[in-house]
């Protein structure tokens, strides 16, 4: 299975913040990479699919970047709604696994 | 808009099996390009993905659950199921359906997400 590594597991900001997560994979996975943000007692919801892709719908301010082995997700300016945990998700190859996760909290 | 539903029992004694059927919405589960996911959250930890089904049937399972999970589609009726077999205390968690085009473009679409408790 490849393993994916979030750092940090969390991290606290303020509003209008620009905050950084990264994610590393085992092995290089090309840009099959996801990025999911979850709030307490709700499904997962996705944000940036394939690295680097925007989901519909989702603000312009979440942005991914990378490919092969390391990858980021960039919230430009931190909003209250943002705080949550995010997740990784590489979908290269079976399993799909995910990071351990990323919680963000207000500061 | 599409949307997915889990439902099934929210108590199941260990060493039984633990059945979820996720029933589609406002679209097809046949229309194509889609894989059927489910994935789970035990309480207060990560994400674990279990498998996915296309609609023709074609399944792929997290290997470290295969040997106890079973994923079917029935077009018919517009809904896919999990079962998994020889339950103990560590599946206990929160079930989620969900959809993924094709097949590694991300988890777009989650049902609500189903607790199952495995206590006798």
């Amino acid at each position: 299975d490849i393993q994916m590594t979030q750092s940090p597991s969390s991290l606290s900001g303020s509003v209008g913040d620009r905050v950084t997560i990264t994610c590393r994979a085992s092995q290089r996975i090309a840009s099959y990479l996801n990025w999911y943000q979850q709030k307490p007692g709700k499904a997962p919801k996705l944000l940036i699919y394939t690295a680097s892709n925007l989901q519909t719908g989702v603000p312009s301010r979440f942005s991914g970047s990378g490919s092969g082995s390391d990858f980021t997700l960039t919230i430009s300016s931190l909003q209250p709604e943002d705080f949550a945990t995010y997740y990784c998700q590489q979908t290269y190859s079976t399993p799909h696994t995910f990071g351990q996760g990323t919680k963000l909290e207000i500061k | 808009q599409v949307q997915l539903q889990e439902s099934g029992p929210g108590l199941v004694k260990p060493s039984q099996t633990l059945s979820l059927t996720c029933t589609v919405s406002g679209g097809s589960i046949s229309s194509g390009g889609f894989y059927w996911s489910w994935i789970r959250q035990h309480p207060g930890k990560g994400l674990e993905w279990i498998g996915y089904i296309y609609y023709t049937g074609s399944t792929f399972y997290n290997p470290s659950l295969k040997s106890r999970v079973t994923i079917s589609v029935d077009t018919s009726k517009n809904h896919f199921s999990l079962k998994l077999s020889s339950v103990t205390a560590a599946d206990t968690a929160v079930y989620y359906c969900a959809r993924d085009y094709g097949g590694n473009s991300g988890l777009d679409l989650w049902g609500q997400g189903t607790l199952v408790s495995v206590s006798s």
